[in-house]
């Protein structure tokens, strides 16, 4: 596809359950990131690949939450043991290279947790 | 983010010009973003400015003042599509170059 996709569009799970979220970058591009959107806020980052290579993990807010992206292309974002505080939207970009290159973004997850 | 402002809503007319501010603070300035989103979809890339001036680029400009913290975003003729939230983004190199993002505008535009 032309643009970045991300799978599921939305996503209910039970508190405490596992979730993986999927994003497919734009072909060729070597930069992917990472966001979390509360309601009413702006896309708070969580973590960047460059290729396979996970450059910046920072904005992970926990153990619980760990991304992959194993051939330098797909990527997953998966949660473990799913809190209530998880519940928001969450967005993938990708990037030609870097971050000083405009990043397209997917039209997210959106994630409730009961 | 918490050294990004802007204002929380606007309202405008269509056909009307609006400007959306945006304020930074921070000593690692390394370029700053404008996205567009529409509720439920994904942000789009409008404008980047990382020299003072003025970027135009259609309908859209963007000036940027680093000696200032400051950045507008300037919607000309505005039509009833551009109702979205505006999204201000500084790339900070003291926290690796990664995007800080404001919490967005809201823009109305009413016919």
């Amino acid at each position: 596809g032309a643009g970045v996709s991300q799978s599921p569009r939305y996503k209910v799970a039970k508190r405490g359950q596992d979730v993986a979220l999927r994003c497919d970058p734009i072909s060729g591009h070597v930069s992917l990131f990472w966001y979390q959107q509360a309601l009413g806020q702006g896309p708070e980052f969580l973590t960047y690949f460059q290729n396979e290579a996970q450059l910046d993990k920072s904005g992970l807010p926990s153990d619980r939450f760990f991304a992959e992206r194993p051939e330098g292309s797909v990527s997953t974002l998966k949660i473990q043991r799913t809190q209530q505080e998880d519940s928001a939207v969450y967005l993938c970009a990708s990037s030609l290279a870097g971050t000083n290159q405009p990043q397209h973004f997917g039209d997210g997850t959106r994630l409730s947790i009961l | 983010g918490q050294n990004i402002d802007q204002p929380t809503e606007m309202t405008a007319t269509e056909g009307a010009i609006v400007q959306i501010n945006c304020t930074y603070q921070t000593s690692g300035f390394n370029g700053l973003f404008w996205y567009q989103q529409h509720a439920g979809e994904a942000p789009t890339f409008l404008s980047y400015n990382v020299l003072d001036g003025l970027e135009e680029k259609g309908r859209f400009s963007s000036f940027l003042s680093r000696s200032k913290g400051y950045s507008y975003l300037l919607l000309k003729e505005l039509q009833m599509k551009d109702s979205a939230s505006y999204l201000c983004a500084v790339r900070d190199s003291r926290k690796g170059n990664k995007l800080v993002f404001g919490a967005g505008t809201i823009l109305r535009v009413k016919s």
